[in-house]
């Protein structure tokens, strides 16, 4: 119950803008979504969350349904450095006072010369 | 700055040894926690602490045992190595939830049981 669904692979041009998208139809209302990108199996690196509100930072941009079902992670320039397995995450509550982050299987983006 | 430091990088146990990862945290996090990361899956949470002293079991605690004696450190104990626990494990660190901080991870550990 990974509570997010992602394509498993997508391609991207460099220099392009790569969007990629992600649904979690279950989230509650107090749940974030974090996006992770994890490189050649070393450990997860944070790029942005939000909750309701669009975010942008100096690495990426997130768009949140007004609804909240969905999102889309756009990293506006791609590099070949960009190629990495990305992670849509819901952090939800877990047990007493933790919060969990539900890691699913990811969306393996390609960047291409 | 450190960030998240887990040793060591990568480890071969026998079926049967029984090992310490280790982990640790310069950056004055409440929050840490142990995940692992199979082929094909996301990552799993094995177990957790809030605080030095108070930890709690997550979604795969079996065959794992933890400790929380300070802040900064966080070793994950494998009791008695089973194959099924060749994985690759992650140790991530945060503040507590009302912060609605990140996780930091470390660079892993890659664990082969023969």
């Amino acid at each position: 119950d990974a509570k997010t669904t992602q394509p498993p692979s997508m391609d991207c041009a460099e220099g392009r803008a790569a969007n990629l998208p992600c649904n979690h139809s279950t989230i509650s209302g107090n749940e974030y979504v974090y996006w992770y990108r994890q490189i050649h199996s070393q450990g997860p690196q944070y790029i942005i969350h939000g909750l309701k509100n669009n975010e942008t930072n100096e690495m990426a941009s997130l768009i949140i349904t007004e609804d909240r079902k969905s999102s889309t992670l756009i990293l506006p320039h791609a590099t070949l450095r960009d190629t990495a397995v990305y992670y849509c995450i819901v952090r939800v509550e877990f047990g007493d006072n933790f919060n969990k982050f539900y890691f699913g299987s990811g969306t393996k983006l390609n960047v291409k010369p | 700055n450190a960030g998240v430091t887990q040793t060591p990088k990568f480890q071969v146990l026998k079926t049967g040894q029984s090992m310490t990862l280790q982990c640790a945290q310069d950056m004055n996090h409440e929050y840490m926690s142990w995940y692992r990361q199979d082929p094909g899956m996301g990552l799993r949470l094995i177990h957790y602490s809030v605080g030095a002293g108070i930890t709690d079991q997550g979604e795969v605690p079996n065959g794992y045992n933890v400790s929380r004696s300070t802040t900064e450190d966080f070793p994950l104990r494998l009791l008695s190595a089973a194959p099924s626990q060749t994985s690759v494990y992650f140790c991530a660190s945060s503040r507590p939830q009302g912060y609605n901080s990140p996780l930091h991870f470390g660079n892993g550990t890659r664990l082969t049981v023969t």
